[in-house]
Order: structure tokens, then sequence, then C-alpha cells
């Protein structure tokens, strides 16, 4: 069984400020974990993922994500904040077991509203 | 959006009828997707397809039905079966691999149900 937890509905930061946007996994076998974003009346767009390798994933426009296995987090950070920035952000895993070939499908939490302040 | 189209952007339907949303891409992946997007709900997955001529049930697959005909499209029909069909659906397709590949998705269709 594979869940995303976003612990936080609503996350509101000053422009020019760091921003943290939280995300926990369970899963039984390799997580792989995603991040993707939302602006109103679109479809979501993908930032960044962890597959393997270096704990610290870089994105797009700035954003990154740290792997954490012993705390089974994926939080999404970016150094300064920006007015634009502000949408809905989706983490998402998948489940990867040894043997495991085909659909990538993927598990999504609720998603967190990002609200930078100018 | 990346390749994909959703059409129309906007539908509305009475009770009782059946409805089709679109999805094509042009991105020559082999996998695709539908979901609904509910408010606090995040997405949950309807149906999905690898290849075509297959496809498997989501998450949430009662009321909904699709085919999958050409590698290229992938439409969502919206039963009458379907208790609640008021939502933002979205499609998305990816490579098929063994999970490396993140999912491509296109703007959407919000479907109103009166």
């Amino acid at each position: 069984a594979q869940s995303v937890a976003q612990p936080e509905d609503q996350v509101n930061v000053a422009e020019g400020n760091p921003l943290t946007v939280k995300c926990t996994y369970s899963v039984s076998g390799n997580p792989y974990l995603f991040w993707y974003v939302q602006y109103p009346n679109r479809g979501l767009q993908f930032l960044l993922k962890y597959i393997t390798g270096d704990n610290l994933v870089k994105g797009s426009y700035g954003f990154e994500a740290e792997f954490n296995e012993s705390q089974t987090s994926f939080h999404l950070k970016k150094p300064s904040a920006l007015v634009s920035d502000s949408a809905l952000y989706f983490c998402a895993v998948r489940d990867m077991m040894p043997d495991q070939t085909g659909a990538n499908n993927l598990f999504f939490g609720t998603g967190t509203r990002l609200t930078v302040i100018p | 959006d990346g390749g994909i189209t959703q059409s129309p952007k906007y539908l509305f339907r009475k009770e009782g009828q059946n409805v089709t949303l679109s999805c094509e891409q042009n991105l020559n992946h082999d996998a695709m997707y539908w979901y609904r997007q509910d408010p606090g709900q995040g997405l949950r997955l309807i149906y999905y397809s690898q290849i075509v001529n297959d496809f498997q049930k989501g998450d949430i697959a009662e009321g909904y039905s699709v085919s999958r005909e050409k590698k290229e499209s992938f439409p969502l029909t919206v039963t009458s079966a379907q208790k609640n069909p008021t939502a933002f659906y979205l499609c998305a397709s990816s490579i098929r691999d063994r999970g490396f590949g993140e999912q491509y998705f296109g703007p959407g269709t919000r479907l109103t149900v009166t």
C-alpha cells in the first residue's frame, strides 16, 4: 500500500522569504516521489522527482526537494519565494516493487495551497 | 500543458445524460490516465491504459467508462450511473517504463451536472 500526506492545507509566506511545503510518504517498496504544481483552472505541471541517488533534487523554477528516508519525507523548498509561486502544490508517490513494470500509477496527496504575500 | 489537449474546457449537462470528455496527446506516450479532482481531496485515479486496446480500473471507476482504440486518444464517458459527476477532470500521459517517468497533464475539463 502507498500513501502520501501533505499535513498543511495552506502555507503563507512573505515574498523573498524561504518557503517549505511538506510531504511525508508511506510505501512498501522503493519510493519514487514527485512534486507537481497547479495554477487555477489548469492541469498539473511537473516540478521535480526523486528516483534514486542524491537526496537533494533540483527542479523547475528554482524549486528543490530533499528526500529523507529516515523521516519518510520529501519536502519542497525554495530559497526565495515569488508572488508568482502562489499555486496549489501536490506531492505524489509511486510504490515501486522490485519486479514491477508498466504503468506509472501515482498516488497523490490532497494538495497544499501556497500563498506568497507581496 | 505539454502536448495533451482536453476538450471542452467547460461542459454542462443535465442529470441523467451521458457525456464524453475528450483527451488527445501527441507525445507518443503509451500510457494514459484519467483523474478526477475535487476540492480538498487531491486527484483520484478513474481509469488508466498502458497500451492500445487495454485499460484498467482505477480507484473510482464506478459510473465511468473509457476506450483506447488509438494510441493518441483516451476518451472518458461519464455515465448517468455516476452519482456525483460534477468535478474537474484531468487527463495525463506518460512513457511506459519502470516508474521513472513523470506524467504530463492536460488543461482539464470542468464538468457541471445539474
